[in-house]
């Protein structure tokens, strides 16, 4: 079957930075996606590694290792606004994108 | 500007009646999808559409239906409606090809 694990809930601290891990099983692999989702609201898209490396944007990077099944999204920084749901998605092969149930991020002061 | 939207953005309805959930996008995507989103469980595909006359079944298409008349809309039907299919429904478009998907504000659907 097709699974994305990422953790469920993560704690950091205003200023400082967290990594949220991503790993995966799926049928195929045509780009991993990384979207930021805010309670109540739609998910909203952050970042796309297709390639092994480190794609940098602003505050916030992500990484992709396709041999080991394995992203991380860098956030850097942060800000209270960055309180929100971080969504790891994968396209496989069908061109469909797989979902992780997101990791909750809390920012605290 | 282009955009995506969905009504209502709020239902309340009973077991067995049918229920339609409009999606409408400005953005002249060929690509359309319907997710849902609970708790505990990533977004989960119920039907996708890649152009007009086009749907597909996705993950999770059991009691739900879609059409596709033109390219702006993609209305999702739920025959009838069952509580487990309270939950909050996602549109979202795409060009084809493309690698980003936007999402809709979302419908939270209660069925008593």
């Amino acid at each position: 079957g097709q699974n994305i694990d990422q953790p469920t809930e993560m704690t950091a601290t205003e200023g400082a930075i967290v990594q949220i891990n991503c790993t995966y099983q799926t049928s195929g692999f045509n780009g991993l996606f990384w979207y930021q989702q805010h309670a109540g609201e739609a998910p909203t898209f952050l970042s796309y590694n297709v390639l092994d490396g480190l794609e940098e944007k602003g505050r916030f990077s992500s990484f992709l290792s396709r041999s080991k099944g394995y992203s991380y999204l860098l956030l850097k920084e942060l800000q209270m606004k960055d309180s929100a749901s971080y969504l790891c998605a994968v396209r496989d092969s069908n061109y469909q994108l797989i979902w992780g149930a997101g990791t909750k991020l809390i920012i605290k002061p | 500007d282009a955009e995506i939207t969905q009504s209502p953005r709020h239902k309340i309805t009973e077991t067995g009646r049918q229920v339609t959930l409009a999606c409408h996008q400005t953005w002249n995507h060929n690509n359309m999808f319907w997710y849902r989103q609970d708790l505990g469980h990533g977004l989960r595909l119920i039907h996708y559409s890649y152009g007009v006359q086009d749907t597909n079944k996705g993950e999770v298409s059991d009691g739900y239906s879609v059409s596709r008349s033109n390219t702006e809309d993609l209305p999702l039907t739920l025959e009838s409606a069952a509580s487990s299919q309270t939950s909050v429904y996602f549109c979202a478009s795409s060009t084809q090809g493309g690698e980003t998907q936007y999402f809709g504000p979302g419908t939270r659907l209660l069925v008593l």
